[in-house]
């Protein structure tokens, strides 16, 4: 069973960019879409990404000019970059893996399973 | 942007059926999914393509969406329902998520 656990630092200064990784177990990339989603303290959930197994990616267009996502030479795990980030960026950090069905996300798109989320404040 | 709207809140007392919306445009001509959040843990998901149910969820879970309205009922509701719940579709090559709907069980 696929197991997704996110890492990464707690605290990140405005300006700078935030780094996140996913690691994947009990699984293989291949095959599936792997996304970042985010969740401000009390409020709902905001998808931020995703990344095919092929190296295509496709970013929601309110955070796009400031994300990376990116897998690791290993294939094992998969990244989050977003520069130039505001306390407004601060957030619990998710990571999923994204079915789409029959290859595309217009006849269905879902995430599961996720990952347990990595609280990122950005403070000074 | 595509905006899906949900109820801020829903009481059901036990083993009543509770029955949470989602409203978007047209939204019947999207497949909808559905989460459920307990408090400080990850989401997990209960419905994907409007009423299929993963391994491990409950029969009482169902899903319906028609028109403009997509639907999330749970039937003989439970104390351990009590959670957020939230509705997803695609728009547009994006995801997009309902605000949430807290279901309370009283």
């Amino acid at each position: 069973q696929v197991q997704l656990q996110e890492s990464g630092p707690g605290l990140v200064k405005p300006s700078e960019t935030l780094s996140l990784t996913c690691s994947v177990s009990g699984g293989s990339i291949s095959s599936h879409y792997w996304s970042w989603i985010r969740q401000p303290p009390g409020k709902g959930l905001e998808w931020i990404g995703y990344m095919y197994y092929t190296g295509t990616t496709n970013y929601n267009p309110s955070l796009k000019s400031r994300v990376t996502i990116s897998f690791d030479t290993s294939r094992t795990q998969f990244s989050l970059k977003l520069t130039s980030v505001t306390p407004a960026d601060t957030a619990v950090y998710f990571c999923a893996r994204q079915h789409c069905s029959g290859g595309s996300c217009y006849y269905g798109t879902w995430f599961d399973p996720w990952g347990q989320g990595t609280l990122v404040t950005v403070s000074s | 942007s595509y905006e899906l709207t949900q109820p801020p809140s829903v009481s059901v007392s036990p083993g009543q059926t509770a029955s949470i919306i989602c409203s978007g445009d047209k939204l019947g001509d999207r497949y909808a999914s559905w989460y459920q959040q307990r408090p400080g843990q990850s989401p997990v998901l209960v419905i994907y393509q409007d009423n299929k149910r993963p391994s491990g969820i409950p029969e009482r879970f169902s899903g319906s969406n028609s028109g403009n309205t997509a639907t999330l009922t749970i039937s003989g509701t439970q104390a351990m329902d009590e959670a957020d719940y939230y509705c997803q579709a695609w728009d547009s090559s994006t995801v997009v998520f309902g605000g949430g709907t807290k279901l309370t069980v009283l």
